[in-house]
Order: structure tokens, then C-alpha cells, then sequence
């Protein structure tokens, strides 16, 4: 089945440590997107990517880092520096000629 | 400026009542698409609509209807016979249509609860 796929689920950090998170899609998708949403709050963009070994800041850059190395992969680095990471993160993706984006199941990170 | 507003913060309702979801939106694009997702306790967003600028047709789908009204830049979102399963966070966004860089613009979400 054609999906985006995030991994894990449920991740714990400690503090100081960095973590990332998994985002594949299949979907052949040129775009890519990281989202933050906080309790109660709406979404938030991280980083996005358009093409293979490009991406663009979002709104909330500071203390996370990407890559995107392949077409289908989109990975999420919560660095040491982000001070409050505890939040549930979304990835999609979207098709150049298609401008709807589709979400992956998300990944709640939690700081202990 | 780009915006879009969600004013209803959260609305609660008894099952079988109507209920309309408010979306008003901002852009400097003469071109654009509208979409409104939700959210499900589970958390991943699902893609219900799009639609474009240059199509004012309103859509029904099952018990949902979208009306758009282009002259005063909203685009609500009505459920009819409202279903417990209804109970999400709404999300409108709008997007540039010859906006390459694919960045969408949403609202703050609307909560839904459907009170058996």
C-alpha cells in the first residue's frame, strides 16, 4: 500500500541527547514536510524539502536539523539544542502536481 | 499576508444536530486551493477536501458540505446528522496554486465534540 510511514510511534529522550525521527513515503512524492503540534495547538512547520538534497527552514527551525538524501526518506533530527522537544511530530508529503499534502501516523516525543 | 482563521476554538454538540465549522482565510494569491482535514484522537490528519480558487462549486460529500464564498474569503465546512465519530480537530489551510514551494497555510484548529 502507498503511505507515509513514521517511526517509532512513541519516543523518549533524555536530556542533552540528540534523537530522530523516521519519515518514509512510497507515494513518489516531490515534497516533503516536518510539522510540530503542541497540546491543543495547531501545526507548526519545522523544515520542508521540494527536491532530493534541497530544504527550507520552516517557521520553527532552530534546535532540529533534516536531511534528504533520498526521494523517499525525510528524516528529523531533534537536536540537544532544542530545549523543549516534547510534542507530537507530523511528516508528509505532497506530489508536484498534486497540491494536497498526506500525513503519516506521527511520532509523540517525550522528554524524560 | 497569508492567514487563515479558525475563530471556533471548540464546539460541542448533541449527536444528530448539524453543526458548521467556520473557516475565513487571507492571501495575496489570485489563484489558490482550500483544504480541510482532520485530526482523530489517533492523531494523523486526514485529507478530507480541496478546493480551487477558480471553482466556487459547492461540494457535498455523504453528511459533509463545503461552502465556499470566494467574495468573503471563507470556506466553511458543515456536518449534517452529526455522528460521534464526527468528534476531531478540524483543520482548514490554504495553499498558493503556483506556490512552488508547496508551504501550506493553516489554522489553529477547531475541536469537535459529538455528545451522545
Amino acid at each position: 500500500d502507498g503511505g507515509i510511514t513514521q517511526s517509532p510511534k512513541y519516543l523518549f529522550r533524555k536530556e542533552g541527547q540528540n534523537v530522530t525521527l523516521s519519515c518514509e513515503q512510497n507515494l513518489n512524492h516531490d515534497a516533503m514536510y516536518w510539522y510540530r503540534q503542541d497540546p491543543g495547538q495547531g501545526l507548526r512547520l519545522i523544515y520542508y524539502s521540494q527536491i532530493v538534497n534541497d530544504f527550507q527552514k520552516g517557521d520553527i527551525a532552530e534546535g532540529y536539523s533534516v536531511s534528504r538524501e533520498k526521494k523517499e526518506s525525510f528524516p528529523l533530527t531533534v537536536t540537544s539544542a532544542q530545549k523543549n522537544p516534547t510534542a507530537f511530530y507530523l511528516c508528509a508529503s505532497a506530489a508536484g502536481t498534486g497540491p494536497e499534502a498526506f500525513f503519516g501516523q506521527g511520532t509523540r516525543l517525550t522528554v524524560v | 499576508a497569508q492567514k487563515v482563521t479558525q475563530a471556533q476554538t471548540e464546539i460541542s454538540v448533541v449527536e444528530k444536530e448539524d453543526v458548521t465549522l467556520d473557516c475565513v482565510y487571507e492571501t495575496r494569491d489570485t489563484t489558490y486551493y482550500l483544504f480541510w482535514y482532520k485530526q482523530p484522537p489517533s492523531g494523523e490528519l486526514v485529507f478530507l477536501i480541496r478546493r480551487n480558487s477558480f471553482d466556487e462549486q459547492n461540494e457535498i460529500s455523504g453528511r459533509y458540505s463545503w461552502n465556499f464564498q470566494k467574495s468573503t474569503s471563507s470556506f466553511n465546512f458543515t456536518i449534517t446528522a452529526s455522528q460521534v465519530v464526527d468528534s476531531a480537530v478540524y483543520f482548514c489551510a490554504n495553499r498558493g496554486l503556483m506556490d512552488s514551494n508547496y508551504q501550506l497555510i493553516w489554522g489553529a484548529g477547531t475541536k469537535l465534540i459529538i455528545k451522545p
